[in-house]
């Protein structure tokens, strides 16, 4: 079972590049989260999803997109890359939300460096 | 504002001793509390949670977690440390100011145990 899949594990970017942060989940998880972590900082959340089609900002969403096509996918874009946005992203599913207080399956990260 | 606080970036402990990780929260209401591990190079993990009923949680891999709402702490509890126990350790309660359930993270303890 893989559970929660996150490519690339590792990108370096120049400043004003763009790219997608992949995730896939095949435990058909109706919540998926964006989380970013940044040392001594805890994690800080950007984006989620209640469902394909569905998704709303965190409270770090300035410089990124989301879309929810599937259930499965969540993939997160960022369009003008900036040394600000040089951290660790999560990515994260449950099968019904944090606010059933379920807990979080976690992807392994993408750690992202903005040069 | 609801918040939680690891008072220690890092903790050291020997293998076989008892190792306690630190965890204080400021939420109004009853909290909703998690602890959380990251291994390296992997992403995070459910331990606990304590949502009601019984102040002493049981959780995963030997740890526990005592709730203590006079002193608003969640610490986190092992009686005997393994060095395989080292990894990040985060606590986290749900935020209700928000639809979403989030959940706040702390910054993160890292916990060492030396053979």
């Amino acid at each position: 079972n893989a559970g929660v899949t996150q490519t690339p594990k590792f990108r370096i970017l120049k400043i004003g590049q763009s790219m997608t942060l992949q995730c896939t989940q095949d435990m058909n998880h109706n919540y998926m989260y964006w989380y970013r972590q940044d040392p001594g900082m805890g994690l800080k959340l950007i984006y989620y999803s209640v469902g394909a089609g569905i998704t709303d900002k965190g409270e770090v969403p300035n410089g990124y997109n989301v879309s929810r096509s599937t259930t499965e996918d969540f993939p997160l874009r960022l369009e003008l890359a900036a040394p600000s946005q040089t951290s660790v992203y999560f990515c994260a599913s449950s099968p019904r939300g944090v606010a059933t207080n379920e807990k979080l399956f976690f992807g392994s990260g993408t750690q992202l460096s903005v040069l | 504002a609801q918040s939680v606080a690891q008072p220690e970036d890092q903790v050291n402990v020997a293998e076989g001793n008892p190792l306690t990780v630190k965890c204080t929260y400021s939420v109004s209401g009853n909290p909703y509390l998690f602890w959380y591990v990251q291994y390296p190079n992997r992403g995070l993990q459910f331990l606990l949670k304590y949502i009601t009923g019984d102040n002493l949680v049981k959780g995963s891999y030997g740890f526990e977690a005592e709730f203590n709402k006079s002193q608003t702490s969640f610490h986190l509890k092992k009686p005997s440390a393994l060095v395989s126990d080292s990894a990040l350790y985060f606590c986290a309660v749900r935020d209700f100011s928000s639809n979403t359930g989030k959940l706040i993270f702390g910054q993160g303890t890292t916990l060492q145990v030396k053979p």
